[in-house]
């Protein structure tokens, strides 16, 4: 079975600071990729995506992502963090060809100290 | 337009007891999928439903239910609930069958099983 980890369990930075939060997968077939983020007292939503085409992607709120196929990593990133990134993070997979569901990580709680 | 409503948003139960959790999906969204969050554990897949159809379902036990109504509305329920129930149960919908595509997620509906 397919299974995400996401090592950083809590991500504690300063504003300003550059953040890179780790993503790996164990599938080894075609997938789609996905980052959510969760803030405080408010529902999931989606920040980027992948599924093919260029490996590094863009999302809302300054966040990229870059795929690295060989690595089976999806590792998030921002140069510049603000104290409104508060939020908990999650790293999803799933196949990009059937019906599969989509696996979530479990999560890396970002604090940004102001 | 309308995002994914679940009812109720809080609700205490005892050891024994059971649940109905309901969720109206985003307008025209059939796909419908419902995830477990706790603490540490991230999101765990429950089940997906799509046009009425079960089309998924994770690795919970048979006291774990659900449907899913004409108008793509759906509802889960657990038996015999034991403390470990205690979660948020997060309701997502999607355009897409098979979580291909993204997902909207409601705010959930916390438990606390006493």
């Amino acid at each position: 079975a397919q299974s995400v980890s996401q090592h950083n369990h809590h991500v504690i930075l300063s504003e300003a600071a550059s953040l890179e939060l780790g993503c790996n997968y164990s599938y080894g077939g075609t997938v789609n990729l996905f980052w959510y983020v969760q803030y405080p007292g408010q529902h999931l939503q989606l920040l980027l995506k992948y599924f093919s085409g260029d490996p590094l992607v863009k999302g809302i709120k300054g966040f990229e992502a870059e795929f690295i196929k060989s690595k089976f990593s999806f590792n998030l990133r921002k140069p510049s963090v603000q104290w409104s990134d508060t939020a908990e993070y999650f790293c999803a997979v799933t196949r990009s060809f059937g019906n599969e569901k989509l696996t979530f990580g479990t999560g890396t709680r970002l604090t940004i100290i102001p | 337009k309308a995002g994914v409503t679940q009812t109720p948003r809080y609700l205490i139960k005892t050891r024994g007891q059971q649940v109905t959790l309901s969720c109206s999906p985003i307008s025209g969204h059939r796909s419908v999928s419902w995830y477990q969050q706790t603490p540490g554990q991230g999101l765990q897949f429950l089940f997906e439903y799509f046009s009425e159809t079960q089309r998924n379902k994770g690795n919970f036990p048979g006291r774990f239910s659900g449907r899913q109504f004409s108008n793509s509305r759906s509802e889960m329920n657990v038996s015999t609930l034991e403390l470990g129930d205690s979660a948020l149960y997060l309701c997502a919908s999607s355009l897409a069958e098979g979580n291909t595509g993204e997902l909207f997620f409601g705010e959930g509906s916390r438990l606390t099983v006493l």
